[in-house]
């Protein structure tokens, strides 16, 4: 079965800083990933998908990259509510895996 | 616009079983998987499976092969996850979401509020 490999499981950053957290397929998911914020009672929401697209209304701060096996998750200009979990998916193929997520946190 | 409704939160004993729901709305029903996510307190998400409503086929993962069935009420638009033979390791906030391969590549755009389920005797 396919393992997706999120790191780091957390990071403190300042708002107004620039954020990259990683995500490893144990095997070729070409670019078929996803990428989730997930705030503490609500339920996860689509940031990103096959691997670089935008998903409606996200704002342009979050972007996607990666192909293959390795996949980042960058947000420039962090905001305070950027606070969350965060989340890569495979798509298009099942299992449709999660990562164990990165926490980011606000310093 | 797209919902998913899930059905309240359930306590339940160890050893017994439990059926939850997703109602859906906003949309053709039988055109897409609806996909179920376990999120046990304070840990990540897990893929469970999905269910095609359009023609009851099912993909599970392996992890929950004899432990989660999936089943889909065409009429109503309503998906269901039953959970058998349960124990404190169920305990857990279950999400449906709704996913299709030319939709967003499958990502899940619309998700379920989530249905805590809590184990306990």
């Amino acid at each position: 079965n396919i393992v997706m490999t999120q790191s780091p499981k957390s990071m403190s950053i300042s708002v107004g800083d620039r954020v990259t957290m990683n995500c490893k397929a144990s095997q070729n998911v070409y670019n078929n990933i996803a990428w989730y914020q997930q705030k503490p009672g609500q339920s996860p929401k689509l940031l990103i998908y096959y691997a670089s697209n935008r998903y409606n209304g996200v704002p342009d701060r979050f972007t996607g990259s990666g192909y293959g096996t390795d996949f980042t998750l960058t947000i420039n200009s962090v905001q305070a509510e950027d606070a969350a979990f965060y989340y890569c998916q495979r798509i298009y193929n099942s299992p449709n895996t999660f990562g164990a997520g990165t926490k980011l946190e606000l310093k | 616009q797209v919902q998913l409704q899930q059905s309240g939160a359930e306590l339940v004993k160890p050893g017994s079983s439990v059926k939850i729901s997703c109602k859906a709305s906003g949309y053709t029903f039988t055109s897409y998987d609806m996909h179920w996510i376990k999120q046990q307190p304070g840990n990540g998400l897990e893929w469970i499976g999905w269910i095609y409503p359009g023609n009851g086929n099912t993909k599970y993962n392996q992890k929950f092969n004899g432990k989660a069935t999936l089943t889909a009420d065409k009429s109503s638009s309503t998906a269901y996850m039953q959970l058998s033979s349960l124990t404190s390791e169920d305990s857990a906030v279950y999400f449906c979401a709704r996913g299709a391969r030319w939709d967003y590549g499958g990502g899940f755009a619309y998700w379920g509020q989530g249905t805590l389920v809590t184990v306990s005797s």
